[in-house]
Parts: structure tokens; C-alpha cells; sequence
């Protein structure tokens, strides 16, 4: 079954508490991205990638990193959470970049979602 | 102003009721546009995609698109209760990512 699968799907954690959100696809889909999604304010992308080892900031980067060093494998990193981190964070895959215009699918797949709770 | 505005709901309906959901923007250049279905504890899946004005149909769903007012709309006839989740628009200018909507929380009363 084509999937986007995330782990863990809930966390409660304490400021300061390094912690990884896993995320992994088996479409083979070069794009991935995170989004974190708040009551109110949509959601909003935290990075992305376009292929193996090629990463960039989206909106909202601050406190978080991330890395792709296999295809299938987009883990997102926050080495020092805050309680302003506290959301419902996404991973996505799409086969190519969900650009508007360039006359492929923009479909992009979103896991199940982490729901992150810092205190 | 924000970019996409949405109502956020919930709207509440009967099933079997034709429900309209709407979606604002303050760009007048966008004109790439798609619909999002989000159910509980799920994450979003694409609806529907439309690209500049007009309407598109695919079964009960319908997208409409209207430039001019910076408005675009779904309407879903003969609602169902598995109807019943979080709507998001995401609308696009050429050669940039999509812009998502906060979402309008929809519930379909059996």
C-alpha cells in the first residue's frame, strides 16, 4: 500500500528534550516536506527537500532540522524544543515539487500526522 | 490581511443538504487552486484541483472559481455524514508552492 508513515504519532516532551519525528514513503517520490498545522493559521511549511541530500527552508524553519540522507527518509529534528513548537506536525512526499504551473500532479501524500506537545 | 482566509466553522448541516464552502484571497495573480479533505486524525488528501475561473464537477463535488471576486467555493450535493471532516484550499502563483487555508470544519447530521 502507498503510504507516508510518521512516528511517533503523539508526544509529550519538555523544554529543551532533543527529539526526532520520523517520516518515511515508499512511492519514490523525490519531494518531501514537513508542515506544522495550528488552529487558525493553516498549514505551514517547515522545510523540504527535493531529492536525496538537497534540503531548503519553507516558512517557518526556526528550531527545527531536518536531513534526507536515503530517498525514502525525511526526519525532522528539533534539538531544543520549545513550547511554541507545540502542534500538529506533518510530513508530506509528492513525485516531483507541488509548484504551481509546472503541468504535473501537485498531489502531494500526507502522513498521519505527530501530534507534539512541549511543556 | 491574511493571504487565503476560510471560515473556520464548524457548519453544522442535515444530511442530504447541499453545503458550501469558501475560501478567500487577497492575491489577484493566483490561479492555480485545489481542495483538500482532512478527517479526523488524518492527514489531508487532495479533493479537487481547478485552474483559473470556472467550474469543475466530480460526482457530488463541484469547484468553483471566481477571479474577479477573489472567491472560490465547493460545493458538495446530497451530503453524507462521511462528508464530515475539515476542508482546505490551497491556492498557487506560477512557479511557487501552494498556500493552504486555516480550514473549515464541516459536521453532516445523520
Amino acid at each position: 500500500e502507498a503510504q507516508v508513515t510518521q512516528n511517533p504519532r503523539y508526544l509529550i516532551t519538555v523544554t529543551g528534550k532533543k527529539l526526532t519525528v520520523t517520516c518515511s514513503q515508499n512511492m519514490n517520490h523525490e519531494y518531501m516536506s514537513w508542515y506544522r498545522q495550528d488552529p487558525g493559521l493553516g498549514l505551514r511549511q517547515i522545510y523540504y527537500s527535493m531529492n536525496v541530500e538537497v534540503t531548503d527552508k519553507g516558512d517557518v524553519p526556526e528550531g527545527y532540522k531536518v536531513s534526507r540522507k536515503e530517498k525514502r527518509n525525511f526526519p525532522l529534528i528539533l534539538e531544543s524544543p520549545s513550547p511554541n513548537q507545540t502542534s500538529l506536525y506533518f510530513c508530506a512526499s509528492s513525485l516531483k515539487a507541488p509548484v504551481a504551473g509546472l503541468g504535473y500532479s501537485y498531489e502531494q501524500y500526507f502522513g498521519p500526522g505527530t501530534r507534539l506537545t512541549v511543556t | 490581511q491574511k493571504e487565503v482566509e476560510q471560515d473556520p466553522g464548524p457548519l453544522s448541516v442535515p444530511e442530504g443538504a447541499i453545503v458550501s464552502l469558501n475560501c478567500t484571497y487577497s492575491n489577484s495573480a493566483f490561479q492555480y487552486f485545489m481542495w483538500y479533505r482532512q478527517y479526523s486524525r488524518k492527514g489531508p488528501e487532495l479533493l479537487m484541483y481547478t485552474y483559473s475561473s470556472g467550474n469543475k464537477e466530480d460526482g457530488r463535488f463541484t469547484a468553483q472559481v471566481d477571479k474577479s471576486s477573489k472567491y472560490i467555493s465547493l460545493f458538495i450535493r446530497d451530503s453524507q455524514p462521511s462528508d464530515s471532516a475539515t476542508y482546505l484550499c490551497a491556492i498557487g502563483l506560477y512557479g511557487q508552492n501552494f498556500v493552504f487555508g486555516p480550514g473549515t470544519r464541516l459536521s453532516v447530521l445523520p
